[in-house]
């Protein structure tokens, strides 16, 4: 059974910095390509960036809002994904999930977390 | 503003049927292959078709994908109350290199 199990949340003033990790179980991490994807409270999702698998370079795209704050990676070795979070703004408050990838040319989010509540307050 | 345009809102009665649109461009749905997602209240978004009409294992053949051009449409027949949620659309966009969601739209069976 595929399982997605994201961790780090919390409340962070704006300025502030939090990591995220993605434990993953139920299949072969190292050969999929996975994401984060975000949710603002009320609101609909948002893709935060993607990780290819190693295998076709480890290529990490990112959406325009995060790009240079935002740093996901993998470490194939422990099946976890990870979201380095810096310079956090009271806009990237939302439930994060972590996603894997697949279908024909790997855009369909197949399984998700449960996600965790990222809250940025002074 | 979603790149992708959904309704934000149907609704049919237990046993009918009903469609939600997702209307893009030729950077994101006309070129590339469509997804649709189901949020029920207060949960993580489960997929319910991939490449624009394949459906996972378990997911009952009562939802449907289809796509057209620059617009694909989610089917949901034999409608049950516990269909009541929110549905979103997605795909890539090769103009902004990033996958993208419509705005989502709110299910309600009468």
């Amino acid at each position: 059974e595929v399982q997605l199990l994201e961790s780090g949340g919390g409340l962070v003033n704006p300025g502030e910095s939090l990591r995220l990790s993605c434990a993953a179980s139920g299949f072969t991490f190292n050969n999929v390509w996975m994401s984060w994807v975000r949710q603002a409270p009320g609101k609909g999702l948002e893709w935060v960036g993607r990780i290819k698998s190693k295998n076709v370079g480890a290529t990490i795209d990112y959406a325009a809002p995060v790009k240079g704050g935002f740093t996901i990676s993998r470490d194939d070795s422990k099946n976890t994904l990870y979201l380095q979070m810096n310079s956090l703004k009271t806009e990237d408050t939302a439930v994060y999930y972590c996603t894997t990838q697949g279908g024909t040319d790997g855009s369909s989010h197949h399984y998700w977390g449960q996600g965790t509540l990222v809250t940025v307050s002074s | 503003q979603s790149v992708l345009t959904q309704p934000p809102s149907v609704s049919a009665a237990p046993g009918q049927k009903v469609t939600i649109s997702c209307s893009g461009s030729s950077s994101n749905i006309d070129n590339n292959y469509v997804s649709w997602y189901q949020q029920l209240p207060g949960t993580a978004p489960k997929l319910l078709i991939y490449d624009n009409n394949k459906r996972p294992s378990g997911i009952p053949d009562r939802f449907s994908g289809s796509k057209s051009g620059t617009s694909a449409t989610l089917g949901i027949t034999g409608l049950q109350t516990g269909d009541e949620a929110d549905y979103y659309c997605g795909t890539w966009d090769s103009s902004l290199s990033a996958a993208v969601f419509g705005g989502g739209t709110q299910l309600t069976v009468l």
